[in-house]
């Protein structure tokens, strides 16, 4: 079975535009949330989705938007962005075991903002 | 407070030998999990171990185990025979809440400690 995919990779934008990130969680997870990690620092919390619904938010301003589609997959929107935005974005998906909660991550994508 | 703590911010083990990497938390929530993640330089975050707060065992994954106390709020990952491919960045995270509750899918991180395996 395939990983949590994300696309792109990498990226590049300039300060004040909008960017599109997607991820496609591992076939049958229907949980998948996103994390901001930033160069010497370990993830940072910015959604979670669940069955299509927003679960929870991390301390993220408004310019954050996520949303989940019908077949799980989910896009993580920035709009105007800042210099400050510049880093890996994760995705992962997640489901429960009989041990407990196990989460998956892709290889992110990576985003600079010039 | 912070969260999750990890003191170590770089350690050095010999190949073939066994290392510990720290790990305290805090959190008044008494149904919570605990991860640990390795990074390598590719950037990718792979799943090496998982222990819930009610797990009477430590939990182990091959080469992985988790030192669970809880009383001392402390989940150190033991790696054993340490091979020259575990040279990574090796982040701790916990969930408090219930698996499958509202806190579903969201971590907090320590800020990692990097690893290397000298041959």
């Amino acid at each position: 079975d395939a990983g949590v995919t994300q696309s792109p990779t990498h990226l590049i934008k300039t300060r004040g535009q909008h960017v599109t990130l997607r991820c496609s969680p591992i076939s049958g997870h229907k949980s998948v949330s996103w994390y901001q990690q930033v160069l010497g620092q370990g993830p940072q919390f910015i959604f979670q989705y669940y069955e299509k619904e927003e679960r929870g938010r991390g301390n993220f301003p408004d310019r954050f938007s996520a949303r989940q589609f019908p077949n799980y997959s989910s896009e993580l929107n920035v709009n105007a962005l800042l210099l400050g935005d510049s880093a890996l974005y994760l995705c992962a998906s997640s489901f429960l075991t009989g041990m407990g909660e196990k989460l998956f991550f892709g290889s992110g994508t990576q985003l600079s903002v010039l | 407070a912070q969260k999750i703590t990890q003191t170590q911010p770089g350690m050095f083990v010999q190949e073939k030998e066994a290392v510990t990497l720290d790990c305290t938390y805090d959190t008044s929530d008494p149904s919570y999990g605990l991860f640990w993640y390795k990074q390598p330089s590719s950037g990718e975050m792979i799943f090496l171990i998982y222990q819930g707060s009610y797990d009477q065992q430590n939990a182990t994954e091959g080469r992985y185990s988790l030192n669970f106390q809880k009383a001392r709020k402390s989940a150190n990952l033991v790696i054993s025979a340490s091979q020259l491919g575990d040279s990574a960045m090796y982040f701790c995270a916990m969930r408090e809440g219930n698996a499958g509750g509202t806190s579903y899918g969201k971590l907090t991180f320590g800020q990692g400690t990097i690893l290397t395996v000298h041959p």
